[in-house]
């Protein structure tokens, strides 16, 4: 049974534009959500990261959204660059000792 | 900081041969997660340690794998037999509070 439930599978944005990558659990015990992004060849590589007890964290062009009621957690990029062109997964967590995956998200960022 | 790294880098041995994969965690932390990547089940975690002590293997597909830790600075992922469908990207990780940090992977291929 998948623990975090991600989507869309792949996304196709124009450079400039938003990302928005979704993300979904069940868990209510889970205490921490990071994003990672993944490039060709590369390990997954911590993005950003929030916690249960706020509703929205901001680092540069990249946002977190988090609804704890309807355990629902996205990312957003603003002004998305071919530079962000990678895999994205979303996770979650108890006491960052499991972490469960989401499945996936390649951004593609069009010039 | 070197970061996690894991050795080799890519692996292609015939069907029936044993595989060792090495990881060394980044100095100083304290838990260690073996994940094994593919394109039909995204990131699963296989086994993780805490302080070189196996806490849940229950990720772990069959008796042909194995995972050892003898020391804070090296573990290794076993594969004894190995079959084609073992063909997948195996990545370590390490943590020390929260963020896990991954190594680039081992890409295995098996014929």
């Amino acid at each position: 049974q998948q623990q975090v439930k991600q989507s869309p599978q792949s996304l196709i944005v124009q450079k400039g534009g938003i990302s928005i990558i979704n993300c979904a659990y069940e868990n209510t015990a889970f205490d921490y959500f990071p994003w990672y992004q993944q490039f060709p060849g590369k390990g997954p590589a911590l993005l950003i990261a929030i916690r249960p007890d706020v509703s929205e964290k901001k680092e540069g062009r990249f946002t977190i959204s988090f609804n704890k009621s309807a355990k629902q957690f996205s990312l957003h990029i603003m002004d998305s660059q071919p530079g962000d062109s990678a895999t994205y997964f979303c996770a979650a967590s108890i006491n960052s000792n499991q972490f469960y995956f989401g499945t996936g998200t390649s951004l593609t960022v069009i010039p | 900081d070197a970061g996690v790294i894991q050795s080799p880098r890519h692996e292609v041995t015939e069907m029936g041969q044993e595989v060792t994969l090495r990881c060394k965690p980044i100095s100083g932390h304290n838990s260690l997660f073996w994940y094994r990547q593919t394109m039909m089940r995204g990131l699963e975690l296989l086994i993780y340690f805490n302080n070189n002590v196996p806490i849940d293997d229950s990720g772990m597909p069959e008796d042909r794998f194995s995972a050892k830790m003898p020391n804070a600075s090296f573990s290794t992922l076993k594969i004894q037999p190995s079959e084609p469908r073992d063909s997948a990207v195996y990545f370590c990780a390490s943590r020390e509070n929260s963020p896990l940090h991954f190594g680039n992977g081992t890409r295995l291929t098996v014929t």
